[in-house]
């Protein structure tokens, strides 16, 4: 079962916007982290936060984080249309425990 | 460093065959997870192995199975394919066991006939 859940699935954007995309997940995690996957392809990982972090940022990334309501966000700057991908939330709940994915959202950036 | 690599990348088989799945990690990486993505169901945990031993396992059922040899290469095998077995199954590895950022491999696209 899905423990993370994007939002939205699909959004498309003009090159040079700004693109967020929401997760949410149902039970208390250790760590999330965000991929990306280009059509059909291995995935690449974007970030990781952990729980007792609020924010992270890295490159044209920004990736936020709140406990309280069990969410988190992704936010990509400036987007290009090389970002054109679908991007995937993954939670854990400790050490031993699997990565859970969500089932992704399909990012669109029109040149 | 070369990637993680995955043999072969595409692959149709038969319903009631077997196929094993071939996953060569990162150099120095010990950990490897397998995953299974669908349309329908996304990306499902299959199993993770660390140290040649099943650390982590996924609600599929016993058809599905892995290894992991010394040199942290791993394998995995379906029997009985099923219609429902195709998708396209992803590799990851990493350095540690556990809840790490994982680099994964290209994927195998299987097809069920």
């Amino acid at each position: 079962s899905q423990q993370g859940e994007e939002d939205p699935q699909a959004l498309s954007i003009q090159e040079g916007e700004n693109a967020t995309m929401n997760c949410s997940y149902k039970t208390s995690i250790n760590n999330l982290q965000w991929y990306r996957q280009n059509s059909g392809r291995g995935l690449v990982h974007l970030i990781l936060i952990r729980s007792n972090e609020r924010e992270k940022h890295s490159g044209r990334l920004r990736v936020t984080l709140d406990t309280s309501k069990k969410s988190s966000s992704l936010l990509i700057t400036a987007s290009r249309a090389a970002d054109t991908a679908s991007y995937f939330c993954a939670t854990d709940t400790g050490a031993n425990s699997k990565l859970t994915f969500g089932k992704g959202i399909t990012l669109s950036v029109r040149p | 460093k070369a990637g993680v690599t995955q043999t072969p990348r595409y692959l149709i088989k038969t319903r009631g065959q077997q196929v094993t799945l071939s996953c060569s990690p990162i150099s120095g990486h010990r950990s490897v997870s397998w995953y299974q993505q669908t349309p329908g169901q996304g990306l499902q945990f299959l199993f993770e192995y660390f140290s040649e031993t099943q650390r982590n396992k996924g609600n599929f059922p016993g058809r599905f199975s892995g290894r992991q040899f010394s040199n942290s290469r791993s394998e995995m095998n379906v029997s009985t394919l099923e219609l429902g077995d195709s998708a396209l199954y992803l590799c990851a590895s990493s350095f540690l066991q556990g809840i790490y950022e994982q680099y994964f491999g290209p994927g195998t696209r299987l097809t069920v006939t």
